[in-house]
């Protein structure tokens, strides 16, 4: 049973350029969410998606959007990247199981690490 | 504003007992509590999760008191490979929030 993926692992981009990142969700799970951890910092949430639409957003700019697919993967896109996107992007996926049950449990992938210069 | 928070870092020994407590004064009536540890390089990994009073599992214990403005993860006999971050996350309406994370050393 895979776990969630992501890919790439690594990307380097320029400022003002624009990036896809990719995440495959943990087989049976249908929620996926995307997070930002900057350097020695905690994740921060960006947004969830769920029946391919946004469902949950963080304090992100437009400037980040996603997609959910049928087959329930996701993309992040980042427009206009700024120095300060460098992160390690997370994704986690989780099953959804009721709008009253509670916090689903989430398992994250490895990340994508991100460099802009 | 709603916050986690946590112990920036913790040192322990191996065989000894650690527990990290994350506060969260405005968790809400049907958010849950979620720990989560983070080697260097890797995504956080599920270890635990609760609503109230404790829950435990095979690799640790979490205590939630009634008033849920807190929350203690308890790890039995640490040895060096729990050497790692530690994050507490809760879900305040639609914004879920990690933690800082706490930092745990564990020596020999």
């Amino acid at each position: 049973d895979a776990g969630v993926t992501q890919s790439p692992t690594h990307l380097i981009k320029t400022r003002g350029q624009q990036v896809t990142l990719r995440c495959s969700p943990k087989s049976g799970h249908d929620t996926v969410s995307w997070y930002q951890q900057a350097l020695g910092q905690g994740p921060q949430f960006i947004f969830q998606y769920y029946e391919e639409e946004e469902r949950q957003r963080g304090n992100f700019p437009d400037r980040f959007s996603g997609h959910q697919f049928p087959n329930y993967s996701s993309e992040l896109n980042v427009n206009a990247l700024w120095l300060g996107d460098s992160a390690l992007y997370l994704c986690a996926s989780s099953f959804f199981s009721g709008w009253t049950s509670g916090q689903e449990t989430q398992y994250f992938g490895p990340g994508t690490r991100l460099l802009v210069l | 504003l709603a916050k986690t928070t946590q112990p920036i870092s913790m040192d322990s020994y191996e065989g000894q007992e650690v527990n990290i407590t994350c506060s969260h004064n405005n968790i809400a009536t049907n958010d849950y509590i979620t720990w989560y540890q983070q080697f260097p390089s890797q995504g956080p990994r599920f270890i635990i999760q609760g609503y109230k009073t404790k829950v435990t599992n095979e690799v640790a214990s979490l205590f939630i008191p009634a008033d849920r403005k807190s929350s203690t993860l308890s790890l039995p006999r640490v040895s060096l490979s729990d050497t790692a971050v530690y994050y507490c996350l809760v879900e305040y309406g639609n914004d879920m929030r990690f933690g800082a994370g706490t930092r745990l050393t564990v020596k020999p």
